[in-house]
């Protein structure tokens, strides 16, 4: 039971332009969602986080959106550069986990940023 | 910066042997994480730990168990491996046990069980 989806699992995006990827959850006691960026041949790093009682949150060139209502966010990249191709993981937690630090992956979206 | 260091990047081991993967991270940080990584399927808990000599099963600690005798040190152990355990092995270390608190990661083990 796959409560974190991410159903695009690559996407191929032109240098200066946005990107867009995009989670759902299944879970409505997730109440924190973060996303996570890995390269090749190495672990995931934390990028940006948002909380449930957000709809939005901005670092940078990334955004990420929530919208609880459908149980779907997505993360918005402007503009996109080249070092940021990369696999990117959607995550989410919550009480019901058991712990609210257990984290729930998405199956990864592998971005290209072509020149 | 917060560092977690897994012994191994690459394992070959054959099936029925004892497999120790060990992590060791450098923050003083109460939680830890083994994750396995595979195509399709993302990153699933196997074990987490809160504090030491505890632990907790995660969403597939079949095959797994765990050994926290160490805050610093969190070893995953196969005991019997086999080829379904073939995969990326990840470790991850965070503060504090509430929800804002982001994973850190090391490089990873990958393992290959023939």
């Amino acid at each position: 039971d796959q409560q974190v989806k991410q159903n695009s699992p690559s996407l191929s995006v032109q240098e200066g332009r946005i990107s867009i990827l995009n989670c759902d959850y299944t879970n409505s006691m997730f109440d924190y969602f973060l996303w996570y960026k890995k390269y090749p041949a190495e672990g995931p790093t934390f990028l940006i986080s948002i909380s449930s009682i957000k709809d939005k949150n901005e670092d940078g060139r990334f955004t990420v959106f929530l919208n609880k209502s459908a149980k779907h966010l997505s993360l918005h990249i402007v503009p996109s550069q080249p070092g940021d191709s990369a696999v990117y993981f959607c995550a989410a937690s919550g009480l019901n986990t058991g712990t609210a630090s257990k984290l729930t992956f998405g199956t990864g979206t592998r971005l290209q940023v072509t020149l | 910066d917060v560092k977690v260091t897994q012994s191994s990047r690459y394992l070959v081991k054959r099936t029925g042997e004892k497999v120790f993967l060990e992590c060791v991270q450098d923050m003083d940080h109460e939680n830890m994480f083994w994750y396995r990584q595979d195509p399709g399927l993302g990153l699933r808990l196997i074990y987490f730990s809160y504090d030491v000599k505890m632990k907790e099963k995660g969403d597939i600690p079949e095959g797994y168990s765990v050994s926290r005798e160490k805050k610093e040190r969190f070893s995953l152990i196969l005991e019997s491996a086999s080829t379904n355990q073939t995969s990326m092995y990840l470790c991850a270390s965070s503060l504090f046990r509430v929800n804002n608190s982001p994973l850190h990661f090391g490089n990873g083990t990958r393992l290959t069980v023939t």
